[in-house]
């Protein structure tokens, strides 16, 4: 059974530019939820996803923004970049309450 | 709100010995979750265990086991006969239903000396 899975694993992008990350869930999982991790925050809730719909979000600017798709894969996306966005984007899936799989992530650096 | 809290940024453990990793909680609600994720440098978060607050029997997975004791709002997680693979960082985290989302610690980091 595959795992979750987040592309690209590695992004570089410059301040002011905007971003999408794509997550894979596991088949037949429909929550979706994504996370920032940094050494200065830690692990950060971003938001998540059950059947397209948005159920929770967390203490992040609108720049942050996500939706999940009818096949269950997710998308977030940052706009105007900052330094401080640079973070490891963490994407885990489940069938729908706790025991949540994570994927390797997508390290992003900004410049 | 919420909060989980590990005390212990770094542990050290000799490889064949038993390690014990604390985690506290603080919530007002009676029905959530309780988990330790291993992360290591490959950066995938492993589920190690999970608890469930309505059960009184501690949760265990081969020679990873749990002391959760629900009125001290405390989940350490023992580990016997480490081995170099269990060098990581662990974070415990804390899930109720309704909320969709994990609350983490800061996390541990482990050490395993041959």
């Amino acid at each position: 059974k595959a795992g979750v899975t987040q592309t690209p694993r590695y992004l570089i992008k410059t301040r002011g530019q905007q971003v999408t990350l794509s997550c894979s869930p596991i088949s037949g999982h429909r929550s979706v939820s994504w996370y920032q991790q940094t050494p200065g925050q830690g692990l950060q809730f971003l938001f998540e996803y059950f059947s397209e719909t948005q159920r929770n979000k967390g203490n992040f600017p609108g720049r942050f923004s996500g939706r999940q798709f009818s096949n269950s894969r997710s998308e977030m996306n940052v706009s105007t970049l900052e330094l401080g966005d640079s973070a490891l984007y963490l994407c885990a899936s489940s069938w729908g309450q706790g025991s949540y799989t994570f994927g390797s992530g997508t390290r992003l650096t900004v410049v | 709100a919420q909060t989980v809290t590990q005390s212990q940024p770094e542990m050290s453990v000799q490889e064949a010995e038993t390690v014990t990793l604390s985690c506290t909680y603080d919530t007002s609600e009676s029905d959530y979750y309780l988990f330790w994720y291993k992360q290591p440098p490959s950066r995938q978060m492993i589920l190690v265990i999970r608890q469930e607050a309505y059960k009184q029997q501690n949760a265990t997975e081969n020679r990873f086991s749990v002391n959760f004791q629900k009125a001290a709002k405390s989940f350490s997680l023992k580990i016997s006969d480490s081995q170099l693979g269990d060098a990581a960082m662990y974070f415990c985290a804390y899930y109720t239903s309704g909320t969709y989302k994990y609350i983490f610690g800061t996390g541990t980091r482990l050490k395993v000396l041959a």
